[in-house]
């Protein structure tokens, strides 16, 4: 069975621009959730998504945006970037919103703002 | 909110020694997580405990959780250099979403 997978794997963007990142999660999941990984905050969530629905949100600003489709490939996007948000930015999948379920993670898109 | 606290934050040992990893918590533990991470790579689930008391294994490594304490250790045994990298465990916040602790850095020497 395939894995959780995340395009690009590497970006480069100048501050201001917006950025959109893409997983896919392992097949049969329903559940995808996005998490900031830093040197400096650690890992940190960003929000959650299932069947099409943000149904969880961590706190971080309205740049911050995300969606799901049907086929549960979800897609985040960062406006106005900062240099603050350079970043691993991981995904993760689960087959439902059931608490205790292991989450699988996607390898990363490691971006960086100049 | 749920804080997670581990120590060490980093380690250093000599190949083929044990060593753990605790990680405790600020809040009643219902379900904790250990992840390793190989620098700037993506988490690889390594076990999840459920109930207090609750002790996994896979390989040479092993995880217990002590829910009196609040509390989760992760114990390698005779290391090797595949076991370095940075674990992190994890525990569940509101649903789905997952507080992590800020990691231990583990190096093997060979």
């Amino acid at each position: 069975k395939a894995g959780v997978t995340q395009t690009p794997r590497y970006l480069i963007k100048t501050r201001g621009q917006q950025v959109t990142l893409s997983c896919s999660p392992i097949s049969g999941h329903r559940s995808v959730s996005w998490y900031q990984q830093t040197p400096g905050q650690g890992l940190q969530f960003l929000f959650e998504y299932f069947s099409e629905t943000q149904r969880n949100k961590g706190n971080f600003p309205g740049r911050f945006s995300g969606r799901q489709f049907s086929n549960s490939r979800s897609e985040m996007n960062v406006s106005t970037l900062e240099l603050g948000d350079s970043a691993l930015y991981l995904c993760a999948s689960s087959k439902t919103l059931a608490g205790q379920e292991t989450q699988y993670f996607g390898p990363g898109t490691r971006l960086l703002v100049l | 909110s749920q804080e997670l606290e581990q120590s060490p934050q980093s380690l250093i040992v000599q190949e083929g020694k044990n060593l753990t990893i605790n990680c405790t918590s600020s809040k009643t533990l219902y379900g904790l997580y250990w992840y390793k991470q190989k620098y700037g790579e993506g988490l690889i689930f390594l076990m999840m405990l459920q109930k207090g008391g609750e002790e996994k294994s896979h390989e040479k490594i092993t995880a217990k959780l002590d829910e009196k304490k609040q509390q989760s250790s992760l114990h390698i045994t005779a290391s090797q250099p595949s076991h370095a990298g940075i674990y992190l465990c994890g525990a569940d916040g509101n649903g789905n979403k997952l507080v992590f602790g800020a990691g231990t850095i583990l190096r093997v020497k060979s």
